[in-house]
This record gives structure tokens, C-alpha cells and sequence, in this order.
């Protein structure tokens, strides 16, 4: 499968607790980006990586979350201090930078809940 | 501030119809528009997409339409079958090489056999 993948597809935690999230992207795509989906909306930016660079971060992203790319491969999300709020599915996305207009893939996503 | 909306939570069509998904935005700066399916436990499905310089693009059963004036766009979906059944979004982004979408509510389609 040359798809986006996620790692884990679920995951539950008590509130205070720190999770940590992988995306794998198709591996020749060179932006990454991730989103998060909450009951009844579309999915909302969150941050994206052009390689290994961090190029935005969005004001829902609050100093409790940080994402990496090293390498500019594999990213991971991690989320510290858990809260309830924070439960919502976690997509991945990539694209191949070519051309003007490109589209982004994503992944399964990882549910996650914050009891 | 929702700058794209789908006012139509759900909709239902009969297998073999058309199927007429719509989509408004309020940012006039957006130049570049999607369509992505969803189905349950699964992440976003990429469509079709459609860039500002056109009105009308086309993928098999799928037709994308754009008004730039009216800032809508719409799905076409003939004829529609049971696999069409899942959650459409929406997306906007602004900007060539812009890097995030702006994505709708969703619009919950069921197709009845």
C-alpha cells in the first residue's frame, strides 16, 4: 500500500496524560500536512512541514502540541497534558509539490479520545 | 467565520439519478476548489477538483461547476449508485502553491437502491 498511513488509528488516554501521533506520507511527496476533524465539521489546518521545515503553524495549534518531520520523511504530532477538548480524529495529509494547484492525500486518521 | 459552507447537512437521491451537492465560499482570494469523499473510519477521499480559470470540469460520473460571481460551486454526481453513499466536503484554498485547505461542514449523501 503506497497510501498515507497513520499510526495508531486509535487512541485513548486520561486527561494530563502525553500522546504522540505518526504519518507516514507517500514517499515522494515533499509537503505534509495535518488537520484535525471534530464531530459534525470538516477537517481544520493545523500545521504543515515543505520537508523537514515547519512553515505554519495555525492559532487552533496552542504551545501543548508540536510537530516534526526529521528528515523530511515521517512526522509524528505529539500532545502534552491532554484535555478533553483534544478529542477529535487527527488527519495526515501529503502532496507532491508540481505545478500550481495539488492535491492532498490523506491518511485513515487516529481517533482520539481524552477521558 | 466559516469562509466555505455546505448548507445542506444531508441529502437523498434514488439510485440511477443525479445527485446535486452544493458549496458556497466568502473569500474571493480562494483560486483553487476540491471534492473529497468520506466514508466511515476512513480519512478524506480525493474527487475532482476545479481552478478559478475554469468553470466546468468533468471526471467520469463526476461534474464539478463554478460560479466566481455567485462564490458557488457544485457537485454532479449521474448516475448516482449505493457506493456514492458517504460524506462530501467541500475545499478551498487561495493562492497558486497555497498550502491549506479550507473545508465545508460536509453534505451526508444517501443513494437509495
Amino acid at each position: 500500500d503506497t497510501g498515507v498511513s497513520q499510526d495508531p488509528r486509535h487512541k485513548i488516554t486520561k486527561r494530563g496524560q502525553n500522546v504522540t501521533f505518526r504519518c507516514d506520507p507517500i514517499s515522494e511527496h515533499n509537503r505534509l500536512y495535518w488537520y484535525r476533524q471534530t464531530l459534525g465539521q470538516g477537517p481544520e489546518f493545523l500545521t504543515y512541514f515543505q520537508n523537514e521545515a515547519q512553515l505554519e503553524k495555525s492559532r487552533l495549534l496552542s504551545d501543548r502540541f508540536s510537530a516534526e518531520r526529521p528528515k523530511g520523511s515521517f512526522s509524528t504530532l505529539e500532545i502534552q497534558r491532554t484535555e478533553q477538548g483534544d478529542s477529535a480524529m487527527y488527519l495526515c495529509a501529503s502532496s507532491l509539490i508540481q505545478g500550481s494547484y495539488n492535491e492532498q492525500f490523506f491518511g485513515p486518521g487516529t481517533r482520539l479520545t481524552v477521558l | 467565520d466559516q469562509q466555505v459552507k455546505q448548507n445542506s447537512p444531508s441529502l437523498s437521491v434514488q439510485e440511477g439519478r443525479i445527485s446535486i451537492l452544493n458549496c458556497d465560499y466568502t473569500n474571493s482570494m480562494f483560486d483553487y476548489f476540491l471534492w473529497y469523499k468520506k466514508y466511515p473510519a476512513e480519512g478524506p477521499t480525493f474527487l475532482i477538483s476545479i481552478s478559478s480559470i475554469k468553470d466546468k470540469n468533468e471526471d467520469g460520473r463526476f461534474t464539478v461547476f463554478l460560479n466566481k460571481s455567485a462564490k458557488h460551486l457544485s457537485l454532479h454526481i449521474v448516475p448516482s449508485q449505493p457506493g456514492d453513499s458517504a460524506v462530501y466536503f467541500c475545499a478551498a484554498s487561495g493562492g497558486s502553491g497555497t498550502y491549506k485547505y479550507i473545508f465545508g461542514t460536509g453534505t451526508r449523501l444517501k443513494v437509495l437502491a
